[in-house]
């Protein structure tokens, strides 16, 4: 049964520095992979997703998240961040081998950003 | 643009009341899902449907059951309201390509729905 980690609950970053937000996964076979963000009383956006194309996969805002089969891992970085990306991320595969995109998500991880 | 609506933003109801979350999208996409978001849980599959009249259920369907008349409109019942159903509920809905192990597809969330039985 696929499931994701992310480890650390709230992640505390100043302003203009790089923001790392960490996600293993577990999968029976090759997993998609998503991260999400939520920003206060919204609902959840796509951020990017890794569907076994490259590796390496950019998303929207500057964001970026590496696929490493060898770590099990897909983290989620940014090299600089700003104030605005203070919200709640999610990482998240993609359950079952259908077209019906159930995905399991992990706990979350709030970013906290200071000036 | 996509969009999920999700009708009601915040509900406080009365515990054994019958409740009714309605979820609609615009985009003529097949899958519909219910998730429950609890601090430190995460996002919880409630029930999802795949077509009109379809409908399979989640991790925690306990307590919970649909209803999926339209392709657009997808709702949530709560038969009998209970303190442990406070939450923030979310709608998303997706498109099925026709190739059926394509699994690239985007979920689009609604805003949420925030329930506080009492």
């Amino acid at each position: 049964a696929q499931s994701v980690t992310q480890l650390g609950s709230h992640v505390s970053v100043s302003e203009g520095a790089l923001v790392l937000l960490r996600c293993n996964y577990s999968s029976s076979v090759p997993p998609y992979l998503f991260w999400y963000v939520q920003y206060p009383n919204q609902g959840l956006q796509l951020l990017l997703k890794y569907t076994s194309a490259a590796t390496l996969v950019k998303g929207i805002n500057g964001f970026e998240a590496e696929f490493k089969k060898s770590e099990t891992s897909f983290h989620l970085t940014k090299p600089s961040a700003h104030m605005s990306d203070a919200a709640e991320y999610f990482c998240a595969v993609s359950k079952g081998n259908t077209g019906f995109q159930k995905l399991v998500f992990g706990t979350g991880t709030r970013l906290l950003v200071s000036p | 643009d996509v969009k999920v609506t999700q009708s009601s933003r915040y509900l406080v109801k009365r515990t054994g009341e019958k409740v009714f979350l309605e979820c609609v999208q615009d985009m003529d996409h097949e899958n519909m899902f219910w998730y429950r978001q609890d601090p430190g849980l995460g996002l919880r599959l409630i029930y999802f449907s795949y077509d009109v009249k379809m409908k399979e259920k989640g991790d925690i369907p306990e307590g919970y059951s649909v209803s999926r008349e339209k392709k657009e409109r997808f709702s949530l019942i709560l038969e009998s309201a209970s303190t442990n159903q406070t939450s923030m509920y979310l709608c998303a809905s997706s498109p099925i390509r026709t190739s059926g192990l394509d699994r690239r597809n985007t979920i689009y969330f609604g805003e949420g729905s925030w329930l506080t039985v009492v």
